[in-house]
C-alpha cells in the first residue's frame, strides 16, 4: 500500500525553537506538499517542491522553510517557532505531469507551540 | 485567483438520509475538482474528481457529484448515509501547475 509517512504524530515546542517536520513518501512522486490546517479555513498551501532541490512558495510561506535533498524526504522546518503556528501540518505527495492527478496525504502532525 | 466556497460549516443527518455537500468555485478556465474526506486523526482521502467528459462523477464508498458550470459548483451526494461517513470534507480545485486550492471545510456528524 502507498504511504506518506509524517515522523510526528504530536509535537510540543517552546517559543523561539528550531522545528523540523518530516515527511517521506514512498511513491517514488516528484511533487511533495507542505499544508497547514486550522479550524474554519481549510487547508493552506505553505511550500511544494516539484523535483529534489526544487521549490515554489505557496500561500502562507513566512516563518517557513523547506528542505528536499533526496526525492522521498520533504522536511518542513519553523526556524523559530511561534505561537501563532500552533496548527495541524500536513504532508502530501503525487505524481507529477497533469493537474488531475491526486493527492496522497499523510496523516498529519499537530505542533503545538507554548 | 481562484477559491472554493463551502458554505456549510457544520451538517447532521440521520444515518439512512441523503446528503448533499455543497461547494461553489471561482475559477477562469475550465476547472479540475476534487472531493476529499478527512476521518478523525487521518489524513485525507480523495473521494472523486471531475476534469472533462460526463458532468456526474462517481467516486469511492457510494458518493458522486455533479459538475454545473453554469452555477460554478461542484456539489457531493450520496443517497444513504452511514454512521461511518462522519468525517470533514473539502472541496478542491486545481489550476494550472501544482496548485490546488481548498474549501474551509463541511464537518458531517451521522445521527444513529
Amino acid at each position: 500500500d502507498v504511504k506518506v509517512t509524517q515522523s510526528s504524530r504530536y509535537l510540543v515546542k517552546r517559543t523561539g525553537e528550531k522545528v523540523f517536520l518530516e515527511c517521506v513518501q514512498d511513491m517514488d512522486h516528484e511533487n511533495m506538499f507542505w499544508y497547514r490546517q486550522d479550524p474554519g479555513l481549510g487547508l493552506r498551501l505553505i511550500y511544494f517542491s516539484y523535483d529534489v532541490k526544487m521549490k515554489e512558495k505557496g500561500d502562507i510561506p513566512e516563518g517557513y522553510s523547506v528542505s528536499r535533498e533526496k526525492k522521498e524526504r520533504f522536511s518542513l522546518i519553523l526556524e523559530s517557532a511561534s505561537t501563532n503556528q500552533t496548527s495541524m501540518y500536513l504532508c502530501a505527495s503525487r505524481r507529477a505531469g497533469a493537474r488531475g492527478e491526486k493527492l496522497f496525504f499523510g496523516s498529519g502532525t499537530q505542533l503545538s507551540v507554548l | 485567483a481562484q477559491s472554493v466556497t463551502q458554505p456549510d460549516i457544520h451538517i447532521t443527518v440521520s444515518e439512512g438520509a441523503s446528503l448533499e455537500l455543497r461547494c461553489n468555485y471561482s475559477y477562469g478556465a475550465t476547472p479540475y475538482l476534487f472531493w476529499y474526506v478527512q476521518s478523525p486523526g487521518q489524513g485525507l482521502q480523495l473521494l472523486l474528481k471531475y476534469f472533462s467528459g460526463d458532468t456526474l462523477v462517481q467516486g469511492i464508498k457510494g458518493f458522486e457529484a455533479e459538475f454545473k458550470r453554469s452555477q460554478s459548483s461542484f456539489n457531493l451526494r450520496k443517497p444513504s448515509v452511514h454512521w461511518s461517513d462522519a468525517a470533514e470534507y473539502f472541496c478542491a480545485v486545481g489550476e494550472g501547475g501544482n496548485k490546488l486550492t481548498f474549501g474551509t471545510g463541511t464537518q458531517l456528524k451521522v445521527e444513529l
